[in-house]
């Protein structure tokens, strides 16, 4: 299978703590996208990589959270003094040069901040 | 800034029904995309619909780039128990200095055996 995954599926940490959580696209996909996604809602865009440089991030990306894709390939978020407020689901998803819009996710990772 | 609005936000569907539900916007999109997500799963990309009036289907799904490209809809005929998730509606904002894709809120679609 060559779609998207992510580890862990799951983590559950202690507020203040530091977290990392890794994405490895789709082989051929240049781009890779960060979204996080609450209790029934839409996934919200965070940041967006194009090869290995970050292109784009959201407001929502305060300075605790940052984001590495160093050789254009997997990437990872990470997530300094973690808060309750961030628990939610991570997603991450790749798509192509021939078809950017199409993203395709992975199975996520739900963070529980206690 | 650009927002999608989905209807129904939830639906209870007997199995073998037909279903159909859309997507609106107060803007233009260019590009309607349509997701499922499962309890628990990061959403699957079912349909991209990349001109006004373009009517696609994947199997029993088909959905429809609205003509005042303010719109799409998706309809699902004779469901099934697996068609049991949240439909997302997704779209590239022209917003931002590159097409970030943002996604409506979803509708919840249960079905009834």
């Amino acid at each position: 299978d060559t779609g998207v995954s992510q580890d862990p599926r799951h983590k559950i940490t202690k507020r203040g703590q530091n977290v990392t959580f890794r994405c490895d696209p789709i082989s051929e996909h240049n781009r890779l996208y960060w979204y996080r996604q609450t209790l029934g809602q839409g996934p919200e865009f965070l940041t967006y990589f194009q090869n290995e440089a970050q292109l784009e991030k959201s407001r929502l990306l305060s300075d605790r959270f940052s984001a590495e894709r160093p050789k254009g390939s997997f990437s990872t978020l990470e997530i300094q003094r973690t808060e309750q407020g961030d628990s939610a689901m991570y997603l991450c998803a790749s798509s192509s040069r021939g078809s950017i819009y199409e993203q395709y996710f992975g199975p996520g990772t739900r963070l529980t901040v206690t | 800034g650009q927002q999608l609005n989905q209807s129904p936000q939830s639906m209870f569907i007997q199995e073998g029904e037909d279903v159909s539900m859309n997507c609106t916007s107060s803007s233009i999109f260019n590009t309607w995309l349509w997701y499922k997500q499962d309890p628990g799963e990061g959403p699957v990309l079912l349909i991209a619909l990349y001109k006004a009036g373009e009517l696609t289907s994947n199997g029993r799904l088909t959905a429809q780039f609205g003509i005042t490209r303010k719109d799409s809809f998706l309809n699902i005929s004779a469901s099934i128990p697996s068609d049991v998730g949240i439909y997302f509606c997704a779209g590239p904002t022209t917003k931002t200095s590159y097409d970030k894709v943002i996604f409506g809120p979803g509708t919840s679609l249960s079905v009834i055996p």
